[in-house]
């Protein structure tokens, strides 16, 4: 079954406004990592912050972790049309391997 | 570097056959994992490789599903006997041992009807 959960599941906003999407997990963590899906395709790694961080960004992209709170929040500001896909967090669970993805948030950027 | 690639793109079976799902990781990367994702689900881990090596499997891979990786590159996922619960993408991915980001193939649609 799934780690984490992710909230909303699905979010509709006019381009230019800013994104935001949280995620849940609930085991111990050596990193986080943030994926885009766009519809129907592979996925593609945006964004990774480690256990010890608390903030990362990346261009139009910023990333939050609490750590005591097993939570993670990603941030897209300005949005663009081409933003609209699906974002997962993923966890790897004190693992060097496998990824732990959450159930994902459906993005959608109206022109 | 033309990325992770899977092959076939999309295959539709008829219950009970056996179908067989191929992919050729980043030449570079030692590791590889499949997962399988259904819709409006995120990614579940099946297995991974670590050079020929299959190093974990989860419980989620049956009996009936086997993954190879004879020489250490292309790696090949067989399902036998598929159910219609098969039915799903299946997501191949490639990493360097000791990086955490792994690189996505753009997956396999199985369909089984």
């Amino acid at each position: 079954s799934q780690q984490g959960e992710e909230d909303p599941q699905a979010l509709s906003i006019q381009e230019g406004e800013n994104a935001t999407m949280n995620c849940s997990y609930k085991t111990s963590i050596n990193n986080l990592q943030w994926y885009r899906q766009n519809s129907g395709r592979g996925l593609v790694h945006l964004i990774l912050i480690r256990s010890n961080e608390r903030e990362k960004h990346s261009g139009r992209l910023r990333v939050t972790l609490d750590t005591s709170k097993k939570s993670s929040s990603l941030l897209i500001t300005a949005s663009r049309a081409a933003d609209t896909a699906s974002y997962f967090c993923a966890t790897d669970g004190g693992s060097r391997s496998r990824l732990t993805f959450g159930e994902g948030t459906q993005l959608t950027v109206n022109p | 570097d033309t990325g992770v690639s899977q092959n076939p793109r999309h295959k539709i079976t008829k219950r009970g056959q056996n179908v067989t799902f191929r992919c050729d990781p980043i030449s570079e990367h030692n590791r590889l994992y499949w997962y399988r994702q259904t819709l409006g689900q995120g990614p579940e881990f099946l297995t991974y490789f670590q050079n020929e090596a299959q190093l974990e499997k989860s419980r989620l891979l049956s009996d009936r599903f086997s993954a190879e990786r004879p020489k250490g590159s292309f790696s090949t996922l067989e399902i036998q006997r598929t159910e219609q619960g098969d039915s799903a993408m299946y997501l191949c991915a490639s990493s360097l041992a000791g990086t955490v980001e792994q690189y996505f193939g753009p997956g396999t649609r199985l369909t089984v009807t």
